[in-house]
């Protein structure tokens, strides 16, 4: 059973377009995070969220932390190709040396020009 | 300052050899976490060293193991290599694990069982 579900698994849209997608559990996090990975490329954090209902902006990326601090989702305004990759959020759990950072499958962005 | 380094950045293997993947973590960091990332499963959790000792570890089988050194440089290696072992590795390293420590990922190991 996957901790963290991501939806929908591929995206296919043309420049311009605005997209949304959704990171969901049935787990509480401390906090959740956002990554970019591009072909050939590590991951690479966008933003951390850690308190629900948090939203914060990134260009023109806006990311929100649900109430209940158990879903996430990521808005992409006026989606460039540049914006192209995989997007993985990460919800940590834990603290100290309890400390533990688990992934989902992540969303597959592709943006036509 | 330099990111994190992994050698080799592509492998070839075949089943039943071993393999040994290292990691440098960006300078001053001491946290090293491994993990396996494959289009059905994702990324999931290999182990983490801190301080050279091995702090957590995930659900894979013996045959992947892992060690610090005391200059943080961190090697991951597989045994008795499968098919299914087919994967890019990546390593991420942390000033230490804490949510308040932002987790750097090198470009990875891609490696290839034949």
């Amino acid at each position: 059973t996957q901790l963290l579900e991501q939806s929908p698994q591929f995206l296919s849209i043309q420049e311009g377009e605005n997209l949304t997608v959704y990171c969901n559990s049935s787990s509480v996090f401390s906090s959740l995070q956002w990554y970019r990975q591009e072909p050939g490329e590590g991951p690479v954090l966008l933003v951390t969220v850690v308190t629900g209902g948090e939203v914060k902006k990134l260009k023109r990326l806006t990311f929100q932390f649900g109430d209940a601090r158990k879903d996430s989702s990521l808005h992409i305004t006026a989606a460039q190709p540049g914006d192209t990759g995989l997007y993985l959020c990460a919800g940590a759990q834990g603290g100290g040396s309890n400390y533990k950072l688990t992934f989902g499958k992540g969303t597959l962005l592709t943006v036509n020009p | 300052k330099a990111g994190v380094t992994q050698t080799p950045r592509y492998l070839i293997k075949t089943r039943g050899q071993q393999v040994t993947l290292s990691c440098s973590p960006i300078s001053g960091h001491r946290s090293v976490s491994w993990y396996q990332q494959t289009p059905g499963q994702g990324l999931q959790f290999l182990f983490e060293y801190f301080s050279e000792t091995q702090r957590n570890k995930g659900n894979f089988p013996g045959r992947f193991s892992g060690r610090q050194f005391s200059n943080s440089r961190s090697e991951m290696n597989v045994s008795t290599l499968e098919l299914g072992d087919s994967a890019l590795y990546l390593c991420a390293s942390s000033f230490r694990p804490d949510r308040d420590y932002e987790q750097y990922f090198g470009p990875g190991t891609r490696l290839t069982v034949t």
